[in-house]
């Protein structure tokens, strides 16, 4: 079966600091995709950063970035200069087959706090 | 902002009623998802729909039934709803444009079965 974990079921950090939220996936695809997801309290389920799994530069966006290592299989994310804002449900995800449904499998998440 | 609305956004329904959930779409995407969200689990794949009349299950469907009768619209059913139904649920999209996968999520419903 293809799964996602996610083996930090809390975390938290100060402000202004860096934070690495980790992720593993099994998966027998050799081309994909790998996503974090944010869920602050208003539930809202937010896209935060891809990763093709064919390109060996790492994604960033803004302050968040991951360290992707595909032979591994690992897909951790960093959040830099961590803000108040930032606290949220952080869940990773990916596809398990690729074409087809397009469904998406995410692990159970990571509960981010960010201490003043 | 994919354009995705719930209704209702908040439920409590009692055990045994039936309950239908609403997901809407303003883009004409193809692919549509339900998922529930439980403490500890997730987000867990109900049914999903790849065009009208094309649905399919997801690893949590007993209890659930589907219908996509206009691309905008996927709604969700609970035949005869169960404490165990207690939940979340979120309606996705997959954008017809833009990266394989990548999906976006509506507001999410409370569903509360007393």
């Amino acid at each position: 079966a293809q799964t996602v974990t996610q083996s930090q079921p809390e975390m938290s950090v100060q402000e202004a600091e860096t934070v690495t939220l980790s992720c593993t996936y099994d998966t027998s695809e050799n081309n994909y995709y790998l996503f974090w997801y944010k869920q602050p309290p208003s539930r809202q389920m937010i896209l935060v950063i891809r990763q093709e799994a064919y390109k060996q530069q790492n994604a960033t966006e803004n302050r968040f970035s991951v360290n992707f290592q595909k032979a591994a299989k690992s897909f951790s994310l960093k959040i830099s200069d961590s803000q108040l804002g930032d606290t949220a449900m952080y869940f990773c995800a990916f596809p398990p087959a690729q074409g087809g449904s397009e469904k998406l499998v995410f692990g159970k998440g990571t509960k981010l706090t960010v201490n003043p | 902002d994919a354009g995705i609305t719930q209704s209702p956004r908040h439920k409590v329904t009692e055990t045994g009623t039936p309950v239908t959930l609403r997901c809407h779409q303003t883009e004409n995407h193809r692919y549509m998802y339900w998922y529930r969200q439980d403490p500890g689990h997730g987000l867990r794949l109900i049914h999903y729909s790849y065009g009208v009349k094309d649905t399919d299950k997801g690893e949590v469907s007993d209890g659930y039934s589907v219908s996509r009768s206009k691309t905008e619209d996927f709604l969700l059913t609970l035949e005869s709803a169960t404490s165990s139904q207690t939940s979340v649920y979120f309606c996705a999209i997959r954008k017809s444009t833009g990266p394989t996968y990548e999906q976006y999520f509506g507001p999410g419903t409370r569903l509360t079965v007393t």
